[in-house]
Order: structure tokens, then sequence, then C-alpha cells
């Protein structure tokens, strides 16, 4: 079946305008995460949702960052006014659910942002 | 707190020969589940092997098991007989009821097979 699929692959930008990535998680996973991995880094997480609660916000580093999550599937990262030191790979996971500790998250291919 | 530590930044192993990857976490909840995933430099993330707080038996796919100690919270990956396309970014990443489910990824370590 389909695996988590994000858009677009690769985004350059200039300092300061906004960007949205895209994410579309596996059909019937109720968890959606986002990370942020800097070049040789580990994961950053940004934010989860589950379901209808709340989204989890607790990593996002600024308010310059968002997310949302439409219809419990499709979900959207903006970054506005955008900082080079935002340039990474934002990596987007989704699970079956949040409420069993033995599903593991299916990652896409991640979205590299560039900010000159 | 750091919940997921990764001693070994880079690691170096033969091909054919077994590796073990340390990983070590921290949580106050009984309940909670151990992943190991590798990043190859492609980049994409990859689901190799899960370990349950309250499984008796350690886990093992394939070539990978994890050497579980729970006393010492500690949930080694091993890799037996290395392969050269092994070469990639491991992370340990553990789920608990105390961090709400969410996922808490180690900083990994970098595996280099050689040949």
């Amino acid at each position: 079946g389909a695996g988590v699929s994000q858009s677009p692959s690769n985004k350059v930008t200039e300092k300061g305008k906004d960007v949205e990535l895209r994410c579309d998680p596996i059909s019937g996973h109720t968890a959606l995460y986002w990370y942020r991995q800097s070049l040789g880094q580990g994961l950053e997480f940004l934010i989860y949702f589950q379901g209808n609660s709340a989204p989890d916000k607790s990593g996002l580093p600024s308010d310059r960052f968002s997310a949302e999550r439409t219809g419990g599937s499709v979900s959207t990262l903006t970054i506005q006014r955008t900082q080079q030191e935002d340039s990474a790979v934002y990596l987007c996971a989704s699970s079956l659910t949040a409420s069993g500790l033995s599903y593991e998250q299916y990652f896409g291919p991640g979205t590299r942002l560039t900010v000159t | 707190a750091q919940k997921i530590t990764q001693t070994q930044p880079g690691m170096f192993v033969q091909e054919k020969e077994a590796v073990t990857l340390d990983c070590t976490y921290d949580t106050s909840d009984q309940s909670y589940g151990l992943f190991w995933y590798k990043q190859p430099s492609s980049g994409e993330m990859i689901f190799l092997i899960y370990q349950g707080s309250y499984d008796e038996q350690n886990a093992t796919e394939g070539r990978y098991s994890l050497n579980f100690q729970k006393a010492r919270k500690s949930a080694n990956l091993v890799i037996s007989a290395s392969q050269l396309g092994d070469s990639a970014m491991y992370f340990c990443a553990m789920r608990d009821n105390n961090y709400g489910q969410n996922f808490v990824f180690g900083p990994g370590t970098r595996l280099s097979v050689l040949p």
C-alpha cells in the first residue's frame, strides 16, 4: 500500500518568505508527527497530532512555526518569515494509533528545506 | 533530561562480523516500547525492531536482535553478520505513557561496515 508521502521533496526559499510543507499519512493512521533533522544530526520533535485531540506543540521552536491537520488526514507545516537556521530536512511520520505502545512510526521521505 | 542515550557517535565493524549498538533510556513508566530505526545515506527512516517493556523474550528480526536489560534500562541493538549495506545511522527510540505516547529519539550512532 501507499506509504507516507511528503511534498515538495526539495524547497529553496529566500530568507523572510513563508513556506508550507505537506504530509500525507498512511490511510487509517490516526497519529501524525513532524520532526526536523539538521545535517548529520538526530531528530528534533516538532509537533504531534493524535486523532481529534489537541496537538502536542511542545517541540515547535518558535511562533513562526505552526501546523494543522485537516480531517484527521493531511497535515501542513507552515514556517513563516523563514530564517537560515530553518534549513533542514523536515520529516513526517504516521502511526496506526497512539494508544498502543507497539505501533511503530512510518516515515515519509522528507522535505529538504534550504533558506538562502 | 535526556531520555534516550546513545553513547557511540560512530562505530566501525568488519564485514561479516557482529556489532552491538548501545542504547540506554530513562522512564518512570512501567509500560513502554523501544524501537530501533535505520537511516541510510538516502535519508529514509526504516523501522528495524521493537521491544515491549513486558516482553519476556528479547526481540529478533532476521539479523537484528535486541539485547533488552530492563533493570539496567538498556536496549542494545545487535547486528549479526554485518553487510556493507548496514552502513547507516541507527536511532534508538522510546514511547511511554509519561510522554503522551510520543516518540523520543536518541542522537544516533553512525555505523560503518568495512570490506
